[in-house]
C-alpha cells in the first residue's frame, strides 16, 4: 500500500487546457514535494511545500499543501506539450520530518497533445 | 555540469550474476542514496549514505550491498541478480540528510536500466 496516493493515474489533454494532479494520504507529512520526471531520465525537483495552506506558484504550475499536511494538489494551466512527464509527489511522515526515508507515490502521467 | 553519474545505463544480467552500478556526484554532496523505480510503485529507497563512511537501509535492502567509496561515489552491488530485481535503478545526492528542510534539494542521476533473466 502507497502511503502517498497519486490521482489520476494517467491523464491525457490538448494543448491550451488546465489540469490538475492529487496527491493524497491518511498521514501527516511535515513538507511536500512535487517532481517531475520526462521519459530516459531522473526526476527533477519543481517545488518543496512546508507550511499547511501554502500555495506556490511556478509560472504556469500553481501547488498547494492541503490545511491539514495530508495531501497536495499540482494544477497546471493552458498546458504546453512541454509540461508532458511523470509528476511525483514525495514526502516523509510528520512524526520522523527529517527521515531520509522519503515515500514517493507512484506518480501522475501526463500527456500534453499539439 | 555532471551532476550525478550513474554507469552503466543499461544492462543485462543472467540471474545469478553478479554487478556494481556506479555513482559519483561532483556537488559536494554529503548524503547519496539508491532507489528503485518499477511500474505503479514509485521510486524505493534501497539504501542510503548520510556521510562519507556510514550507510543505512531503507525500504527495499535484500539482495543489494552498498559502499560510500568516498564523498563523491555511492556503489550498488548485486551479488546474485533475481529478476524481480528487474528495474530501473537511480542514484541521487543531497547537501542535507533530512529530505524535508525546506530548500534541501535531491538531484538525481539519469537511471540505469538493469534487466535480469
Amino acid at each position: 500500500t502507497q502511503l502517498l496516493e497519486q490521482s489520476p493515474q494517467f491523464l491525457s489533454i490538448q494543448e491550451g487546457e488546465n489540469l490538475t494532479v492529487y496527491c493524497n494520504s491518511s498521514s501527516v507529512f511535515s513538507s511536500l514535494q512535487w517532481y517531475r520526471q520526462e521519459p530516459g531520465e531522473g526526476p527533477v525537483l519543481l517545488v518543496t511545500v512546508v507550511t499547511g495552506g501554502e500555495v506556490k506558484k511556478l509560472k504556469r504550475l500553481t501547488f498547494q499543501f492541503g490545511d491539514a499536511r495530508k495531501d497536495s494538489s499540482l494544477h497546471i494551466t493552458a498546458a504546453q506539450p512541454g509540461d508532458t512527464g511523470l509528476y511525483l509527489c514525495a514526502g516523509a511522515p510528520a512524526r520522523r520530518p527529517n527521515d531520509y526515508k522519503l515515500s514517493f507515490g507512484a506518480g501522475t502521467t501526463v500527456t500534453v497533445r499539439a | 555540469n555532471a551532476g550525478v553519474t550513474q554507469t552503466p545505463k543499461f544492462q543485462v544480467l543472467k540471474t545469478g550474476q553478479s554487478m556494481t552500478l556506479q555513482c559519483a556526484q561532483d556537488m559536494n554532496h554529503n548524503s547519496m542514496y539508491w532507489y528503485r523505480q518499477d511500474p505503479g510503485m514509485g521510486l524505493r529507497l534501497i539504501y542510503y549514505s548520510a556521510s562519507e563512511g556510514t550507510t543505512d537501509k531503507g525500504e527495499v535492502p535484500n539482495g543489494y550491498n552498498v559502499s560510500r567509496l568516498n564523498k563523491r561515489e555511492f556503489s550498488l552491488r548485486l551479488e546474485s541478480a533475481a529478476p524481480s530485481q528487474t528495474s530501473v535503478y537511480f542514484c541521487a545526492s543531497s547537501v542535507l540528510r533530512g529530505h524535508t528542510s525546506s530548500g534541501n534539494t535531491i538531484y538525481f542521476g539519469e537511471g540505469s536500466w538493469l534487466t535480469v533473466v
